[in-house]
C-alpha cells in the first residue's frame, strides 16, 4: 500500500465542469507537491506547499486551483481545462529538511482527460 | 540549455547485458542527485540517491561527476524486470523543488 494515495485515479470532465483532484499522504511529511506529466515531456512541477504555506506556483494558469488545508491532504481544483490538460497529475510528498538530498514519494496519479 | 537532459533512448539490450545511462545538469550548484524508476502507467518510484563519492546498490551503480556536471547509472546482468523508464532527477536550489528530465526508457529482450 502506498504512503500516498490519490482520488480519483481515472477522471474524464467536460471543458465546462468544475473537479477536484485529492491526495493524501501517510508518511508524516511535511512538503506536499503537485507534478503534471504529459506524453513525451517530463515531470513538470506545478505546485509545492510546505508545512501547509505555497512555496512554488511554476506559472501555471489558473484553471488550476491548489488546495493545502494541512500537512497532509493536498488538493488540485480544476475549473475550465482545456484538451491540452489532459495529462496524468501526480501528488508527492517529502520530509523537507531545509538540507539536500530531500527524496520524494509519488501518489498512483490521477489520469485526467478533458472532453 | 534544459536544467536535466537524459537521452529519451529507448535502449535495447538483451538478458545479461551491461548498460549505462547518463545525466547532464545545468546548474553546477546543484547538491541532490537521484535516478528514479517508472513502469509504464506507473507512478515513478526512487531507485537510488546519488552520492559524491558514487554508489553501488545490487546490480545497479550511481556516479556523480561535478566537473562535467553528469551523472549516470550503469546496470550489470539486466534482467527482463529492469525494462522501466529511468528518470534522473536533480535538486538544483537546494529545496524543496525537485527536476525531472524526460527519462530514459530501457527495453531489455529475452
Amino acid at each position: 500500500e502506498t504512503g500516498v494515495t490519490q482520488t480519483p485515479r481515472h477522471l474524464v470532465m467536460g471543458m465546462t465542469n468544475k473537479k477536484s483532484l485529492k491526495c493524501e499522504q501517510h508518511l508524516g511529511h511535511n512538503a506536499m507537491y503537485w507534478y503534471k506529466q504529459s506524453a513525451k515531456k517530463p515531470l513538470e512541477l506545478m505546485f509545492v506547499y510546505n508545512f501547509k504555506e505555497q512555496t512554488e506556483n511554476n506559472s501555471v494558469p489558473s484553471r488550476f486551483s491548489p488546495e493545502c488545508p494541512n500537512s497532509s491532504h493536498l488538493f488540485l481544483h480544476l475549473h475550465t481545462l482545456q484538451p491540452e490538460d489532459s495529462a496524468l497529475y501526480l501528488c508527492a510528498s517529502s520530509h523537507y529538511t531545509g538540507t539536500s538530498g530531500n527524496t520524494i514519494y509519488f501518489g498512483e496519479g490521477s489520469w485526467l482527460t478533458v472532453v | 540549455r534544459k536544467e536535466v537532459e537524459q537521452d529519451p533512448g529507448p535502449f535495447n539490450v538483451p538478458e545479461g547485458a551491461t548498460v549505462a545511462f547518463n545525466c547532464t545538469y545545468s546548474n553546477s550548484a546543484s547538491q541532490s542527485f537521484f535516478w528514479y524508476r517508472q513502469d509504464c502507467r506507473k507512478e515513478p518510484k526512487l531507485l537510488m540517491s546519488v552520492y559524491s563519492s558514487g554508489n553501488e546498490d545490487g546490480r545497479f551503480t550511481a556516479q556523480l561527476n561535478r566537473a562535467s556536471q553528469y551523472i549516470s547509472l550503469l546496470i550489470r546482468d539486466s534482467k527482463l524486470s529492469d525494462s522501466a523508464t529511468y528518470l534522473c532527477v536533480v535538486n538544483p536550489y537546494n529545496t524543496d523543488k525537485l527536476i525531472f528530465g524526460t527519462g530514459t526508457r530501457l527495453q531489455v529482450f529475452p
